[in-house]
């Protein structure tokens, strides 16, 4: 099955600075990575995806890039801010065929604890 | 606030007990997802229903069973608990079957004791 690894597993950065969190994913027909932001005590929050058709995707101070051949997207966050403190996850999807109908699973990576220091 | 409303959100029970947790999607999703979310195993996958119908399963243990009704919440129920049975349970919702654009709820925490 689908396999995603996600590094690092913690990330402490400056106020101000970037932080990039890199995964890699391992079956080639997975077409859709999203990314999730999880605050304690809630529940995973989309923050922005990408499609397999595209290569750079970014959304104010977040960007995702795709590498389809290498098989890995990163997730970069420019001018971190306090309140960026959460853990990322990755994940991405593959068809599944059960009872001959078909639908996708997010498989996810086990998460990057991000610490924004002021 | 994602619009997908989970309850109860604490739970606590005995080994050996049955507990349905419940799931209600955003307004005009179709598809409900259910994770389990443990420290050493991270978010599981554990079963998706469209419109009422089971459309993938993940690894979700026989002892668990889930359903999406009529008017589209979900529940999932959990029997004959174990102490690992302990986790955050997450529903999420997604208007297509895709997978896509999937938004999860604020979970329920199940502490089995």
């Amino acid at each position: 099955g689908e396999n995603v690894e996600q590094h690092p597993s913690t990330l402490s950065v400056q106020e101000g600075d970037s932080a990039v969190i890199k995964c890699t994913y391992s079956d080639s027909a997975s077409n859709y990575f999203p990314w999730y932001k999880q605050e304690l005590g809630k529940g995973p929050q989309l923050i922005i995806d990408i499609r397999s058709n595209v290569g750079e995707k970014k959304d104010q101070r977040i960007a995702v890039t795709l590498n389809k051949t290498a098989k890995h997207f990163s997730l970069h966050i420019t001018e971190t801010q306090p309140e960026d403190s959460a853990v990322y996850f990755c994940a991405a999807t593959k068809v599944l065929t059960y009872s001959g109908a078909g639908s996708y699973q997010l498989t996810f990576g086990k998460g990057t604890k991000l610490s924004v220091i002021p | 606030d994602s619009g997908v409303t989970q309850t109860p959100k604490h739970l606590i029970t005995a080994t050996g007990q049955r507990v349905t947790l419940r799931c209600s999607p955003r307004s005009g999703d179709l598809s409900v997802y259910w994770y389990q979310q443990s420290l050493d195993q991270g978010l599981q996958f554990l079963i998706q229903y469209y419109n009422g119908e089971e459309r993938a399963k993940g690894n979700i243990l026989e002892r668990f069973s889930a359903q999406q009704f009529p008017d589209l919440h979900s529940e999932l129920n959990l029997s004959s608990l174990e102490l690992g049975d302990s986790a955050l349970y997450f529903c999420a919702s997604s208007v297509g079957v895709e997978g896509t654009e999937a938004f999860f709820g604020q979970g329920t925490r199940l502490t089995v004791v």
